[in-house]
């Protein structure tokens, strides 16, 4: 069956631009978290789903990041006014339910503030 | 939220060498654990869970010591093709948002 999948798969902005960034995650999955990676970095925890609510957004770096998801479905998250220092690849991930405990991810976009 | 740590590395072995990873974690009431793998610009894959009696699968070992907080993985007769980023993962603890480590990097060089 499909996997997670994410769009853009890569974009580019310039600073101060807003930004939308998409993920699909497998069909059924009641779980779904995003992820920030820097470049060599690990991965920071920015905020997990719960079907459509959000128990835990704690990871979310500053008021320009918003998420939410829709339909138990789609979920986007957007980044306002963006700043040089968001640029890093958003991960996606999505699980059967949050006591599952693989995570299956997307491919990620690749966030490039100029 | 509790910490996860591990050796960046890299681990730079040859083909065929032993190598092993070790991870700790700082919240005592994590309960489940694994080692997912992440190759270069791709995302990170489910590479095996840790139990607590320990468990093998092929080349792998993965081992769970609770009263040290630590979490080991073992890869044996290396091939090119282990070449990654290894990242460690605790989960639960009254949280239901897994914990990553920064990941070990492991280069294995002809």
């Amino acid at each position: 069956g499909a996997g997670v999948s994410q769009s853009p798969s890569n974009k580019v902005t310039e600073k101060g631009k807003d930004v939308e960034l998409r993920c699909d995650p497998i069909s059924g999955h009641t779980a779904l978290y995003w992820y920030r990676q820097r470049l060599g970095q690990g991965l920071e925890f920015l905020i997990y789903f719960q079907g459509n609510s959000a128990p835990d957004k704690s990871g979310l770096p500053s008021d320009r990041f918003s998420a939410e998801r829709t339909g138990e479905s789609v979920s986007t998250l957007t980044i306002q006014r963006t700043q040089q220092e968001d640029s890093a690849v958003y991960l996606c991930a999505s699980s059967p339910s949050s006591s599952y405990n693989e995570q299956f991810f997307g491919p990620g976009t690749r966030l490039t503030v100029l | 939220r509790k910490e996860v740590e591990q050796d960046p590395g890299p681990f730079n072995v040859p083909e065929g060498a032993t190598v092993a990873f070790n991870c700790t974690y700082s919240n005592s009431a994590s309960q489940s654990f694994f080692w997912y793998r992440q190759d270069c610009r791709k995302e990170p894959k489910l590479l095996m869970s840790v139990y607590s009696s320990g468990n093998e699968d092929g080349r792998f070992t993965a081992q769970l010591n609770r009263a040290s907080q630590y979490i080991s993985l073992l890869i044996r007769d290396s091939k090119l093709s282990d070449s990654a980023t290894y990242l460690c993962v605790a989960k639960g603890g009254g949280s239901y948002i897994p914990t990553f480590g920064r990941g070990t990097s492991l280069i294995v060089h002809p």
